[in-house]
């Protein structure tokens, strides 16, 4: 059974650096095939894709916060981090880290999320 | 900045069939699969339909999904209270290189 759950600051300041971890289990990280996306929603707004990792290592980035973004595997803890720098109140929202079955595949199974507000 | 666009809204009354359209391009749907979801507020979405037409194990059959050209479509049959949340579609596209998603739709169940 694939699980994955979020976890990081529910408040941070304007300009700092966002660290987010997406721990899961029931599947394992260097299998090629698969993956983790993370996906935000600010509040009352639609979903929006933030980045990917496989288990090969392959990473993509949307355009809207490729300078922002990195993406990393720590393949021993079963976890992938998300870190976003130089936040803004509009980075704030509901992040979401959920399985892929490959770097094209839509997520599929999903954490609960985490909620991030930006405010000083 | 969604780069897919879908009403904001739709309503049925209980039992009848609703279909959400999905419109994308030739970068997006029109040459890669479509997936759809339902996402009841405050919780996480949920895979409804994938490449296109296909339901995971445990979905609804009253749940289908269809693709022509740039454009994708949802159709909910037998429409129940509990359908009553938000769809959201999403599909790769080749120029951002990234997943895309819909603007979203909320169906009322009148």
């Amino acid at each position: 059974q694939i699980t994955l759950k979020e976890s990081g600051p529910s408040l941070i300041k304007p300009t700092q650096t966002l660290t987010l971890t997406c721990s899961f289990s029931g599947f394992s990280l260097p299998s090629r095939e698969m993956g983790v996306s993370w996906i935000r929603q600010p509040p009352g707004k639609a979903l929006e894709w933030l980045a990917l990792i496989s288990g090969s290592d392959n990473k993509r980035y949307s355009p809207s916060v490729k300078n922002r973004v990195s993406i990393n595997k720590d393949t021993w803890r079963d976890q992938v981090v998300l870190t976003l720098t130089d936040v803004d109140p509009v980075d704030a929202g509901t992040y979401f880290c959920a399985h892929i079955g490959g770097l094209r595949e839509p997520p599929s199974l999903w954490g609960q999320g985490v909620l991030v507000t930006v405010s000083s | 900045q969604s780069v897919l666009s879908q009403p904001p809204s739709a309503s049925a009354t209980p039992g009848q069939r609703i279909t959400i359209s999905c419109s994308g391009s030739s970068s997006n749907i029109e040459i890669n699969s479509v997936s759809w979801y339902q996402q009841v507020p405050g919780t996480a979405p949920k895979l409804l339909i994938y490449n296109n037409s296909r339901r995971p194990s445990g979905v609804s059959d009253r749940f289908s999904g269809s693709k022509s050209g740039p454009s994708a479509s949802l159709a909910i049959s037998g429409l129940r209270s509990d359908d009553e949340t938000d769809y959201y579609c999403a599909a790769w596209d080749d120029t951002l290189s990234a997943l895309v998603f819909g603007t979203g739709t909320r169906v009322t169940v009148l």
